[in-house]
């Protein structure tokens, strides 16, 4: 079946990069996507690549996708404690107009 | 703006209770869903409408029904609410453009429902 993985914490230093991975298993996924949600907040789409992309690029954002792999990662260049929050990666299987989630990375900030 | 909006941040209810969520959104769109959110599990699918008065049962829909009576509005109901409902409830609506991608099949969020059942 259709499955979205990544890890639950990431801890990074304020001002370091941070790269939160996702792995899937739908390789007719076209689009793959990153959500934010911020504490007591509701997701919002960050960014999104299309499956025939290998890297997407906008301002601290860097998404990587190797579909060979099924793997995709999003880089966020200086880190601040505005972007704590917790990311989920999704993906948009061809079969449907449903989006499969991951279970979240919590993004914690440390001084 | 778009805008999603769920009646209540927070909610408390007694076991057994019937239970209503609400959520209203603006943009005239027709897929609406509803998550729940629990840690480390992510978002679980309950329903999903894609048009009014439809519906389709997501990854959890025992123990939940909804209603779609309006475009704008989705509806969930916990029947008689239990302890393991207690959870964060994501409601979400975005274009119906079945075999379009990418950003037009955005979803856009409300700001969630925290639900506790004593």
């Amino acid at each position: 079946g259709e499955d979205v993985e990544q890890s639950l914490f990431l801890s990074v230093r304020e001002g370091d990069s941070s790269v939160i991975n996702c792995t899937y298993t739908d390789s007719s996924s076209t689009y793959l996507y990153w959500y934010k949600q911020e504490p007591g907040a509701g997701l919002q789409l960050l960014t999104y690549i299309f499956s025939n992309m290998d890297m997407k690029q906008d301002q601290r954002l860097t998404v990587l996708l190797n579909k060979k792999d099924k793997h995709l990662s999003l880089r966020i260049a200086d880190t601040q404690t505005g972007d704590s929050a917790i990311y989920f990666c999704a993906e948009n299987p061809d079969s449907n107009y449903q989006l499969i989630w991951g279970a979240g990375t919590k993004l914690i900030i440390k001084p | 703006d778009v805008k999603v909006t769920q009646s209540s941040r927070y909610l408390v209810k007694r076991t057994g209770e019937k239970v209503f969520l609400e959520c209203v959104q603006d943009m005239d769109h027709e897929n609406m869903f509803w998550y729940r959110q629990d840690p480390g599990l992510g978002l679980r699918l309950i329903y999903f409408s894609y048009d009014v008065k439809m519906k389709e049962k997501g990854d959890i829909p025992e123990g939940y029904s909804v209603s779609r009576e309006k475009k704008e509005r989705f509806s969930l109901i916990l029947e008689s609410a239990s302890t393991n409902q207690t959870s964060m409830y994501l409601c979400a609506s975005s274009f119906n453009l079945q075999g379009a991608r990418g950003i037009n099949t955005e979803a856009f969020f409300g700001q969630g429902t925290r639900l506790t059942v004593v």
